[in-house]
């Protein structure tokens, strides 16, 4: 298994550009989120998803889209890239969503606004 | 208003000895805490997590410990080895239906030989 994988690696944008990042599992697993972390911050959930087709907004969704058409698949999109949005961005999993499911985190993805 | 605060940015120990991690969270609903662990360039991984059932959870070297009357919990890492140098996550469910995972601001910890 390669778990949680996270395209790119590091991201720079202008202000105003719009972007997609990736994130895939392949553990068949029913939950899928997006978190930002910046610096002297915990991770601050974005938005999730808790099966294909169902996505709901987390504590800082302002300025993302998300949509889950597959099991496997759950891309974060920068509608207009703002030097708010730099931040390092991770995409998590778990086998079912709730409580006691232990969330499965990819490598992350950097990225810079200017 | 951070719901779940680790008051403590960095802590440093000696090799062989006891690291403990605090945490400390203010809304009564969070029913079950994680721990996560996070190397530089890398994701966190998770670690060791306890329900609001217990007040204990043990799994080798790591212990979480749960006070619910103080809304506290600390993670002991005993003995620390230097490959626990790492920044540490407290983190909350807050019960059924909840989806969303509250994480404090973390702990380095660096263990030096």
């Amino acid at each position: 298994n390669a778990g949680v994988t996270q395209t790119p690696k590091f991201q720079v944008l202008k202000t105003g550009q719009s972007m997609t990042l990736q994130c895939a599992q392949d553990m068949n697993h029913e939950y899928m989120s997006w978190y930002r972390q910046d610096p002297g911050m915990g991770l601050r959930l974005i938005h999730y998803s808790v099966g294909a087709g169902i996505t709901d907004q987390g504590e800082v969704p302002n300025g993302y889209n998300v949509s889950r058409s597959t099991t496997e698949d759950f891309p974060l999109r920068l509608l207009s890239a703002a030097p708010s949005q730099t931040s390092v961005y991770f995409c998590a999993s778990s086998y079912s969503a709730g409580a006691h499911y232990e969330q499965y985190f990819g490598p992350g993805t950097r990225l810079t606004v200017t | 208003d951070q719901q779940v605060k680790q008051n403590s940015p960095s802590l440093s120990v000696q090799e062989g000895r006891i690291s403990i991690l605090n945490c400390d969270y203010t809304n009564s609903m969070f029913d079950y805490f994680l721990w996560y662990k996070k190397y530089p360039a890398e994701g966190p991984t998770f670690l060791i997590s306890i329900s609001s059932i217990k007040d204990k959870n043990e799994d080798g070297r790591f212990t979480v410990f749960l006070n619910k009357s103080a809304k506290h919990l600390s993670l002991h890492i005993v003995p620390s080895q230097p490959g626990d140098s790492a920044v540490y996550f407290c983190a909350a469910y807050s019960g059924a239906g909840s989806y969303q995972l509250t994480f404090g601001k973390g702990t380095k910890l660096s263990v030096i030989p």
